[in-house]
């Protein structure tokens, strides 16, 4: 009954450190997001994938990249972490034939 | 592109008061609308869709109805629980483009 899951959970880095989420989810969807959530700001579209193998880009993108190499599996990646990616990380699969998205718990990433 | 405007919040109401949360759309195609609730703590879970034009989606009290006129899929439930105190979020599916667009998200803070 995981459904989706993301690690880890909480994370402090460095200005200039590096880090992966992984997201992984067991429901065989094809879709993949990842978004950020802010105060005010809602839920941001950073990444998202419609297959193995494929990315895209969301509505903020930069400073991030992202990777579908297996289909369960999508990884956020930040190559130099600045103080304003500091925010609540949500991954998401959605089940093609509702169009309902299903949401991990969250990872909470602080850069200091 | 593709955007969701929600009223601002916190909205705080008493008990068994009537609720609305104002939801407008920009698409250029036909999208499928939804209503996502977040409690503390915790990813987010749909609450209802509507997949097209004058669709009423409804779920556990909640409503709301797809009106293309307006561009507007706003909430509505007839009488909030202590229980219903959640961020709720209006959220958009563009098929064409796969992107899935969430506004801002509004905070609800009902009162015993």
């Amino acid at each position: 009954n995981a459904g989706v899951t993301q690690t880890p959970k909480f994370r402090v880095l460095k200005t200039g450190q590096s880090m992966t989420l992984l997201c992984a989810q067991d429901m065989n969807h094809e879709y993949m997001y990842w978004y950020r959530q802010d105060p005010g700001m809602g839920l941001r579209l950073i990444h998202y994938s419609v297959g193995e193998g494929t990315t895209a880009k969301g509505e903020v993108p930069d400073g991030y990249n992202v990777s579908r190499l297996k289909k369960q599996n999508f990884l956020l990646g930040l190559e130099s972490a600045a103080p304003s990616q500091t925010s609540v990380y949500f991954c998401a699969s959605m089940a093609q034939f509702t169009g309902e998205l299903f949401f991990g718990e969250g990872s909470r990433l602080t850069v200091l | 592109g593709n955007s969701v405007t929600q009223m601002e919040g916190p909205v705080t109401l008493s008990e068994e008061a009537f609720l609305t949360i104002n939801c407008t759309y920009t698409a250029t195609g036909y999208p499928s609308l939804f209503w996502y609730v977040q409690y503390p703590g915790e990813g987010l879970q749909l609450l209802l869709k509507a997949t097209k034009a004058d669709d009423k989606g409804s779920n556990k009290g909640f409503e709301a109805t797809y009106r293309k006129e307006t561009t507007s899929f706003h909430l509505e439930k007839g009488s909030v629980q202590v229980s219903d105190s959640a961020v709720y979020f209006c959220a958009l599916y563009d098929s064409g483009t796969y992107k899935y667009i969430f506004g801002t998200g509004t905070r609800l803070k009902v009162l015993a």
